[in-house]
């Protein structure tokens, strides 16, 4: 079964500067998706950014890029120019594209809390 | 175009109670799965359904079940409720067809269910 650790549980940083975010995961699988969400404390969780396994170009998607080393099984997010309502819990999942009928089953990792100093 | 909505977004009940939540999707999607959310397990895949079938199943008791009506509405039942229930429930939402790619889950914003 496929895992996905964040090894940092919480990280700071200050208004307009860059934080990188951590994320491996297990898997004996050759293609795949991987996702970043983001949950600010209202709750709702929302599709930051996606990278396909078979696509070697690391995704970006405006202020948020992934740096994505399919070798190391790490997946890791850059947040640039960090801003204040970019506060939230963010979770890492991984989703096999071979489960039986086309489940779309994410696994998450255990998240990391991003807290943005004014 | 309407989000995921869940109702209740908040649920008080008693140990051994049973409760059943509500899940509409957006409008179109024929996708539903459901997740439990807790501090010390983090999120867990409880279910999915697609066009009123169940086609993934996490790994949890029995006492949990849920079912897809044909609009795509899905609800989810807790029998027996048991203090570890208590836990934010996600529903997420997708078009779910069965051919390849991963379309983008859209995420409701859950029905906080405190056991007591």
């Amino acid at each position: 079964a496929q895992t996905v650790t964040q090894s940092q549980p919480e990280m700071s940083v200050q208004e307009a500067e860059t934080v990188t975010l951590s994320c491996t995961y297990d898997t004996s699988e050759s293609d795949y998706y991987l996702f970043w969400y983001k949950q600010p404390p209202s709750r709702q969780m929302i599709l930051v950014i996606r990278q396909e396994a078979y696509k070697q170009q690391n995704a970006t998607e405006n202020r948020f890029s992934v740096n994505f080393q399919k070798a190391a099984k790490s997946f890791s997010l850059k947040i640039s120019d960090s801003q204040l309502g970019d506060a939230a819990m963010y979770f890492c999942a991984y989703r096999s594209p071979y489960l039986q009928g086309g489940s779309e089953k994410l696994v998450f990792g255990k998240g990391t809390k991003l807290t943005v100093n004014p | 175009k309407a989000g995921v909505t869940q109702t209740p977004r908040y649920l008080i009940k008693t140990r051994g109670q049973q409760v059943t939540l509500s899940c509409s999707p957006i409008s179109g999607h024929r996708s539903v799965s459901w997740y439990q959310q807790t501090p010390g397990q983090g999120l867990q895949f409880l279910f999915e359904y697609f066009s009123e079938t169940q086609r993934n199943k996490g790994n949890f008791p029995g006492r949990f079940s849920g079912r897809q009506f044909s609009n795509s509405r899905s609800e989810m039942n807790v029998s027996t409720l048991e203090l570890g229930d208590s836990a934010l429930y996600l529903c997420a939402s997708s078009l779910g067809t069965i051919v390849g790619g991963a379309h983008e889950q859209y995420f409701g914003p859950g029905t906080r269910l405190t056991v007591t």
